[in-house]
């Protein structure tokens, strides 16, 4: 079964770009969550979306928007770039909306790099 | 402010040595304890705990959360070079599905 997928692998934008990252949930789950992991630093709750619609949204500038698809793939956009924003972004999938016994599965994530 | 932290930070390891990775939060409406090995990118699923006082094993690894004294504890005996990597304890509070990580222990295991 193929798990998490994630694209691009990696990308380089400068600063006041914007950016579209793409994540295809494990086959099955509908629920996707977007998080940001600095270099050093554990991973930060960005978006979560189950069935299509908003769950949870993290302490992120509006900058930062997401939506999900009626297959259940998602994609996080990120407005006006800036340095701070370089990071890892993962995207997790997890079959409920977000129940005490629903695992949240990570893809390999898209490291960005903003110059 | 809902908070995870992982003690220690960092730790540098021989092969065979056991070694214990510390988890502690406090997170409003606790709902499971979930820890992940991170090697690269993706972090991978190791144990989800929700009950106290019942160890999860799976080979050499096993953790185990004490719900009243809020922490979480993840073992790793006879380690190997292969045990190398970033260990993240993650929360879920909130009826969303948000995790609250915490900073991660990175493991260094050498020959």
């Amino acid at each position: 079964d193929a798990g998490v997928t994630q694209s691009p692998t990696h990308l380089i934008k400068t600063r006041g770009q914007h950016v579209t990252l793409r994540c295809s949930p494990i086959s099955g789950h509908k629920s996707v969550s977007w998080y940001q992991q600095v270099l050093g630093q554990g991973p930060q709750f960005i978006f979560q979306y189950y069935e299509k619609e908003e769950r949870g949204r993290g302490n992120f500038p509006d900058r930062f928007s997401a939506r999900q698809f009626p297959n259940y793939s998602s994609e996080l956009n990120v407005n006006a770039l800036l340095l701070g924003d370089s990071a890892l972004y993962l995207c997790a999938s997890s079959s409920g909306a977000g129940g005490a016994l629903d695992t949240q599965y990570f893809g390999p994530g898209t490291r960005l790099t903003v110059l | 402010e809902d908070k995870v932290v992982q003690s220690p930070l960092s730790l540098v390891v021989h092969e065979g040595d056991t070694v214990t990775l510390n988890c502690s939060y406090e997170v409003t409406n606790f709902r499971s304890l979930l820890w992940y090995k991170q090697e690269k990118k993706a972090p991978t699923f190791l144990f989800m705990l929700t009950s106290s006082g019942i160890e999860k094993k799976s080979g050499r690894l096993s953790s185990i959360l004490d719900k009243k004294e809020l922490f979480s504890i993840l073992n790793i005996t006879a380690t190997q070079t292969g045990d190398s990597a970033i260990y993240l304890c993650a929360v879920l509070g909130s009826n969303t599905g948000k995790l609250i990580f915490g900073q991660g222990t990175t493991l260094q295991v050498k020959p």
